[in-house]
């Protein structure tokens, strides 16, 4: 079955790296994608990653990828109030013709909170 | 393009009314998903469409829910009637093939 589970809660000092863990249970997930939603807000993606990566980065985001145990992770560099919001781990599996098949399964969000 | 657009962005109504709430996708993508967000649950899917035709609705809770996607700039998702139990922020999000969903700002549902 299909299942993403994530820590429920993370709280760290501003100016300290943060990092969000993730697990699936789905071996034929081809993307695996990181949400954030700040309160009251829709989900807005900060970024992916493709099965056949291992790592990912981006600015303050660094995504690693451990297929074999079926981890992913975020890592929030320099962590500042602003990013204080859940973020969510989502996967989805690729669809007959390429590109995903398109519904994303979700992780139930790690609300995190920074500190000044 | 401005995005997801949701309407309303909150309804409050009454048991046993009908509920109808709105969704209009970026323009181009051609997957549209509706999903329910609650603290118990987190996010659930309900229904999504390709090119305007529902592709899985097995996340729909019961026949008192249901979707439409007329046209490809508009889908609608339905309760009738309402019950407290469907309180809940519901999202519409699109994609263009590869699933980088984007998601609206949600409709938070109220049913008193």
């Amino acid at each position: 079955g299909e299942d993403v589970e994530q820590s429920l809660f993370l709280s760290v000092r501003e100016g300290d790296s943060s990092v969000i863990n993730c697990t699936y249970t789905d071996s034929s997930s081809t993307y695996l994608y990181w949400y954030k939603q700040e309160p009251g807000a829709g989900l807005q993606l900060l970024t992916y990653i493709f099965s056949n990566m291992d790592m990912k980065q981006d600015q303050r985001l660094t995504v690693l990828l451990n297929k074999k145990d079926k981890h992913l992770s975020l890592r929030i560099a320099d962590t500042q109030t602003g990013d204080s919001a859940i973020y969510f781990c989502a996967e989805s599996m690729e669809g007959n013709y390429g590109g995903s098949q398109g519904n994303l399964i979700f992780g139930k969000g790690t609300k995190l909170s920074v500190k000044p | 393009d401005a995005g997801v657009i949701q309407s309303p962005r909150h309804e409050v109504t009454e048991m046993g009314q009908e509920v109808t709430l709105r969704c209009k996708p970026i323009s181009g993508h051609d997957y549209l998903f509706w999903y329910r967000q609650t603290m118990m649950r987190g996010l659930e899917l309900l229904i999504y469409f390709n090119n305007n035709v529902p592709i899985d609705d097995s996340g729909m809770p019961e026949d008192r829910f249901s979707a439409k996607m007329p046209n490809a700039s508009f889908s609608t998702l339905k309760i009738q009637p309402s019950e407290p139990r469907d309180s809940a922020v519901y999202f519409c999000a699109s994609s263009l093939r590869r699933a980088r969903a984007f998601f609206g700002q949600g409709t938070r549902l109220t049913v008193v």
